[in-house]
C-alpha cells in the first residue's frame, strides 16, 4: 500500500514568520513530487514540483526532497495571512497506473 | 495558459435524475483525469483518460459513466446516484499519461460541487 503521510495541523505561524510543511513517503520508487494549495471550498492548485534531491525555491516558497530519506518539505517565507490554506503533497509513484497518489494536507493558519 | 474549466459550479440532483459534468481545456493535453474530493479529505482518483481512451477506471461504479468526446472535452454522466457521492468533483488534465513512464504536472479545473439528495 502506497502512502504518503502529513501532519493534519492546523500549522499555526505568525505573519512574517517561516512556515515549515513536511511529508513523508513510502515507496523509494517514487519520480515525481508536487505540493498543492488548496483553499477551502475550492480546488488544487499547483504551488511546487520537484524531481531531483535537494532544493528549487520559486518566489517565497522552497522545495526541498531527499529520497533517501523519503522526504519532502515545503517551505513558505514571510508568511501572509493569504497563505492560509490546506497544503497537499501529492507524489506520483509512475509504473503501469502511474497516478498521484495525495497526503491527507496540512491546514496552514498564519496569524496576522 | 493552465487553465481548466468546469461546467456547472454547482449541481443538485435526484436520485433519479441523469446529469453530466462538463471538462474543457485548450493547453494541449492529452491526458485527462477525473476525481473525487469529499471534505477533508484528499482528491480521490476515479479516471484517466489518455488520448481520448479510457486508460485507468478505479473501480467506480458504474452510475458513474465518463465519456472523451475529443482531446479538449471530458464529460462525466451521472444516473442513479446516492446521497453519499455528494462531492466536490475535480477535472485535471496533464500533457501526456504513459502507463510506465515519467509523471506529468496535473492541473486542476475548479471543481463542480455536487450534492445528491
Amino acid at each position: 500500500q502506497k502512502e504518503v503521510e502529513q501532519n493534519s495541523g492546523p500549522l499555526s505561524v505568525p505573519e512574517g514568520a517561516i512556515a515549515s510543511l513536511n511529508c513523508t513517503y513510502s515507496d523509494r520508487v517514487s519520480q515525481s513530487f508536487f505540493w498543492y494549495r488548496q483553499y477551502s471550498g475550492k480546488s488544487p492548485e499547483l504551488i511546487m514540483s520537484i524531481y531531483s534531491n535537494g532544493d528549487k525555491e520559486d518566489g517565497r516558497f522552497t522545495a526541498q526532497l531527499n529520497k533517501a530519506s523519503q522526504y519532502v518539505s515545503l517551505l513558505i517565507r514571510d508568511s501572509q495571512p493569504s497563505d492560509s490554506a490546506t497544503y497537499l503533497c501529492a507524489v506520483s509513484y509512475g509504473g503501469a497506473t502511474n497516478k498521484l497518489i495525495f497526503g491527507t494536507g496540512t491546514l496552514l493558519a498564519v496569524q496576522p | 495558459d493552465t487553465e481548466v474549466t468546469q461546467t456547472p459550479k454547482h449541481l443538485v440532483m435526484g436520485m433519479t435524475n441523469k446529469k453530466s459534468l462538463k471538462c474543457e481545456q485548450h493547453m494541449g493535453h492529452r491526458a485527462m483525469y477525473w476525481y473525487k474530493q469529499k471534505a477533508k479529505k484528499p482528491p480521490e482518483l476515479m479516471f484517466v483518460y489518455s488520448y481520448e481512451k479510457l486508460s485507468i477506471n478505479e473501480s467506480v461504479p458504474s452510475r458513474f459513466s465518463p465519456e472523451c468526446p475529443n482531446s479538449s472535452l471530458l464529460n462525466l454522466h451521472l444516473h442513479a446516484l446516492q446521497p453519499e457521492d455528494s462531492a466536490l468533483y475535480l477535472c485535471a488534465s496533464s500533457h501526456r499519461f504513459v502507463a510506465g513512464g515519467f509523471p506529468d504536472t496535473q492541473y486542476f479545473g475548479p471543481g463542480t460541487r455536487l450534492t445528491v439528495l
